[in-house]
């Protein structure tokens, strides 16, 4: 079956500082890899995403490179601010399923001053 | 253009009690899902409408679950009777129908509706 495995956080770094949010999957047959944000108190988001082997998906500053060799799909940021602090879900989804989306447990992020 | 609208936004029942939620979708989008997310796990799909014909709902716990889309447009989700693991954010999600072997398109999410079951 199709599952996707996620750091677990609390992730909290001061502001400006580097950030990664590791992000492994399996899947029967050949995903589309997602990152989708959740901030305080909305709905979720779109970040980024990556429909083949070696794209790079990148928003607001963030970067994912769809890496097969390795299933991984990890979430970089070069400088974070206290505004990204949120929730950040990897998900897959493989052509051909109707575009059901698996979802890992979610990362939460806080980012101080 | 709108987003995809929700309502309630939040609901306390008992067990046992039903409760039923609301979702309209974005126009034009002929896909519709919904997603129950526990707290401190990832949404995970209940059921999935293509206009009102039902797509996948092989993880909707068919006996006290049932949601339909009349008209292929707003969908109604609804339990009875509620259990105390029914308590989650359910959420409502649309897209546009996605082509044959082509990448999926993006899936836009609603607010969600905060169910507690008590």
């Amino acid at each position: 079956g199709n599952s996707v495995t996620q750091m677990e956080g609390p992730v909290t770094l001061s502001e400006e500082a580097f950030l990664t949010i590791n992000c492994t999957y399996t899947a029967t047959g050949y995903p589309s890899l997602f990152w989708y944000v959740q901030y305080p108190g909305e709905g979720l988001q779109l970040l980024l995403k990556a429909t083949k082997a070696d794209d790079k998906g990148s928003n607001k500053g963030f970067e994912a490179t769809y890496r097969k060799e390795t299933t991984s799909f990890h979430l970089e940021k070069g400088s974070v601010q206290v505004s990204d602090s949120a929730v950040y879900f990897c998900a897959l989804s493989v052509t051909g399923t109707a575009s059901k989306l698996t979802f890992g447990t979610g990362t939460r992020l806080q980012v101080t001053l | 253009e709108a987003g995809v609208a929700q309502s309630p936004r939040y609901k306390i029942i008992e067990k046992r009690q039903s409760v039923a939620f609301w979702c309209n979708p974005i126009s034009g989008h002929a896909t519709l899902y919904w997603y129950q997310q526990i707290l401190g796990q990832g949404p995970k799909l209940l059921i999935q409408f293509q206009n009102n014909g039902v797509v996948d709902d092989s993880q909707l716990p068919k006996d006290r679950f049932s949601a339909e889309r009349l008209k292929g447009v707003d969908s109604t989700l609804k339990i009875q009777p509620a259990k105390l693991e029914d308590s989650a954010v359910y959420l409502c999600a649309s897209s546009l129908v996605d082509r044959p072997y082509s990448p999926p398109y993006e899936q836009y999410f609603g607010p969600g509706t905060r169910l507690t079951v008590t």
